[in-house]
């Protein structure tokens, strides 16, 4: 059974400040690596991709992975009120192979 | 770029009814998914199309869903008959390579 652990939170950060989210997954063989945000009664929204280990930065978003700890993480600088969301974490085999996701982290950045 | 379309949005049936949802893919995206979110979860898969053709459909309850692409463009899922438990928003994806998918707005199911 392929597993995917997030903390469900809430994380409440300050405007401003790094808000850090974390994730686990189990199946050792998966090579694709993928972090969503949903937005309440919304669907989700690809925000990042990562599928080398190391530190992938678009904008005031990086992702990291390890895969050797099996472990993904994203950070978000300078935090918004707008950033306030779900953050799905997700993973697959390879291209083109279902995700599976996370419980999600819900966030919530405070003005 | 148009995204991923779906329709209906919302739908509220009794149970022991039929329903069926529609999903439009971005163009060019051979592969299709369908996901099923229940309210504080992640998604998880129903069913994946390349093409017209299934790659996986091991957790679809195949008792009272199906789903089909007949022309490897546009997609229906079905469930017959409906039971409480299948309240949940019904997520349609599409990807063309590199394994991201990108969701249409989803269905939202309610079950009575």
């Amino acid at each position: 059974q392929k597993e995917v652990e997030q903390n469900s939170g809430p994380l409440s950060v300050p405007e401003g400040a790094i808000a850090s989210l974390n994730c686990t997954y189990s199946d050792r063989v998966s090579q694709s690596f993928f972090w969503y945000r949903q937005y309440s009664g919304k669907s989700p929204e690809l925000i990042m991709s990562i599928y080398s280990n190391g530190d992938k930065e678009d904008g005031r978003f990086t992702a990291q992975l390890n895969k050797a700890s099996q472990y993904v993480s994203l950070l978000i600088r300078d935090s918004q009120p707008s950033d306030s969301a779900t953050y799905l974490c997700a993973v697959s085999l390879s291209g083109n192979t279902p995700l599976v996701f996370g419980k999600g982290t819900r966030l919530s950045v405070i003005a | 770029e148009a995204g991923v379309a779906q329709s209906p949005r919302y739908k509220i049936i009794e149970k022991r009814q039929s329903v069926a949802f529609w999903c439009n893919p971005i163009s060019g995206h051979a592969t299709l998914y369908w996901y099923q979110q229940i309210l504080g979860q992640g998604p998880k898969l129903l069913i994946q199309f390349q093409n017209n053709g299934v790659v996986d459909d091991s957790q679809l309850p195949k008792d009272r869903f199906s789903a089909e692409r007949l022309k490897g463009v546009d997609s229906t899922l079905k469930i017959q008959p409906a039971k409480l438990e299948d309240s949940a928003v019904y997520l349609c994806a599409s990807s063309f390579d590199l394994g991201e998918q990108f969701f249409g707005p989803g269905t939202r199911l309610t079950v009575l």
